[in-house]
């Protein structure tokens, strides 16, 4: 049973024009939404992540953008840029216990010229 | 620099054969994790580990074994019971189990069935 459906699948974006990925979630104990980017060949990284008292959290030129009452959460990369080129995860986890992050199925972002 | 290191970046196992992938942290980090990836699947969760000595399945956990007898080290093999092991592996370690969104992940082992 998937617990969190991301999309889309594959993305191509104009160079400066905004990045939109979308994750929706089951599970309502869910209590901590990080997004990953991973660069081919290299282990994910860290790059925002978002509690659910918070609707909106930015950081540079990626914001994250959640509904709690939706069970939804987005990734906006701003201004994109060709070095953004990556595959973008989105996950959640719950926090306190021995738990794990439970991953969307990942977004394939090309940053065109 | 600290960070976690994964070794080797390609294996190639025959039909049968029981292969090792070594995963080695200088963070401190107390948990460690290890995670397959397949196309189009994301990271699902094989085994991981809170502690020296002890270590939970995760979700895919057939067909693997760890093993956690020093803090920095945390290998996986994959057995001949795995019926498809062809994929990535990551590992990743976060500072406490609790604090498990934030993890570091190793560069990464490509396994490849021949």
């Amino acid at each position: 049973q998937q617990q969190v459906k991301q999309s889309p699948q594959s993305l191509i974006v104009q160079k400066g024009g905004i990045s939109i990925i979308n994750c929706a979630y089951e599970n309502t104990a869910f209590d901590y939404f990080p997004w990953y980017q991973q660069f081919p060949g290299k282990g994910p990284a860290l790059l925002i992540a978002i509690r659910p008292d918070v609707s909106e959290k930015k950081e540079g030129r990626f914001t994250i953008s959640f509904n709690k009452s939706a069970k939804q959460f987005s990734l906006h990369i701003m201004d994109s840029q060709p070095g953004d080129s990556a595959t973008y995860f989105c996950a959640a986890s719950l926090t306190g216990t021995a738990s794990k992050l439970t991953f969307g199925t990942g977004t394939r972002l090309q940053v065109t010229l | 620099d600290g960070g976690i290191t994964q070794s080797p970046k390609y294996l190639f196992r025959k039909e049968g054969q029981n292969v090792t992938l070594s995963c080695e942290q200088n963070l401190n980090h107390d948990a460690m994790y290890w995670y397959r990836q397949d196309p189009g699947q994301g990271l699902r969760l094989i085994y991981y580990s809170q502690i020296v000595n002890d270590f939970q399945k995760g979700d895919i956990a057939e067909g693997y074994s760890v093993s956690r007898e020093k803090k920095e080290s945390f290998p996986l093999t994959v057995t001949s019971a795995q019926k498809n092991p062809t994929a990535f592996y990551l590992c990743a370690s976060t500072e406490r189990a609790y604090r498990v969104a934030e993890a570091f992940f190793g560069q990464g082992t490509r396994l490849t069935v021949v």
